[in-house]
């Protein structure tokens, strides 16, 4: 069974661009939960989604968005970057947000 | 609001020798609890689980945690470690009601000497 896949592995923009990173859950879970990592601020939660809706949100400004396809795949975007927005930032899936979470190897975003 | 406070950013033990890393945890209702792995440049891996079942809760590579309600804790152990544990360790908690969000501990960092 193919785990989370995670794209691009590695990113680098500059302040003031967007990004958009995709996630591939666990087949079969609807659930699928982004973070953010940092070596300051350690592990954060952005949002959860599932069945294509935004379930949970942290304390993240606006700038940070994402979506969910009727499949499951899910994508994060990131506006208008700043130099504070480099972390790795990691996927995970489960069966319905409730269960144990499934980590992929996550996109490492470098803000130059 | 659920937290998770990790005692010791860094632990280092002798090849062989027991490990023990302590997580404890503050929630306003029954938690679920979770111990990931990460090695460098990967992504976190589930070590074992707790969620309300057995109290003792057995994972991979020989890792084991006890969920102490009266102690609010969830330490994890090995008895006895081997190079390949070297990795950073978090232990994280879940409310069933707060959909797809984990709340971590800051890490332990584990080093295992020859």
């Amino acid at each position: 069974k193919a785990g989370v896949t995670q794209t691009p592995r590695y990113l680098i923009k500059t302040r003031g661009q967007q990004v958009t990173l995709s996630c591939s859950p666990i087949s079969g879970h609807r659930s699928v939960s982004w973070y953010q990592q940092t070596p300051g601020q350690g592990l954060q939660f952005l949002f959860e989604y599932f069945s294509e809706t935004q379930r949970n949100k942290g304390n993240f400004p606006g700038r940070f968005s994402g979506r969910q396809f009727s499949n499951s795949r899910s994508e994060m975007n990131v506006s208008t970057l700043e130099l504070g927005d480099s972390a790795l930032y990691l996927c995970a899936s489960s069966l319905d947000g409730n269960q144990a979470q499934h980590f992929g190897d996550g996109t490492r975003l470098s803000i130059l | 609001a659920q937290s998770v406070t990790q005692l010791g950013s860094h632990v280092s033990v002798s090849e062989g020798a027991l490990v023990l890393l302590r997580c404890n945890y503050s929630s306003s209702v029954p938690p679920y609890l979770f111990w990931y792995v990460q090695y460098p440049n990967q992504g976190l891996q589930l070590l074992l689980k707790y969620t309300s079942a057995a109290t003792l809760v057995k994972g991979i590579n020989g890792f084991e945690a006890e969920f102490k309600k009266s102690e609010t804790s969830f330490h994890l152990t090995k008895p006895s470690a081997h190079m390949s544990d070297a990795a950073e360790y978090f232990c994280a908690v879940s409310e069933g009601t707060s959909y797809g969000k984990l709340t971590f501990g800051q890490g332990t960092i584990l080093t295992v000497h020859p």
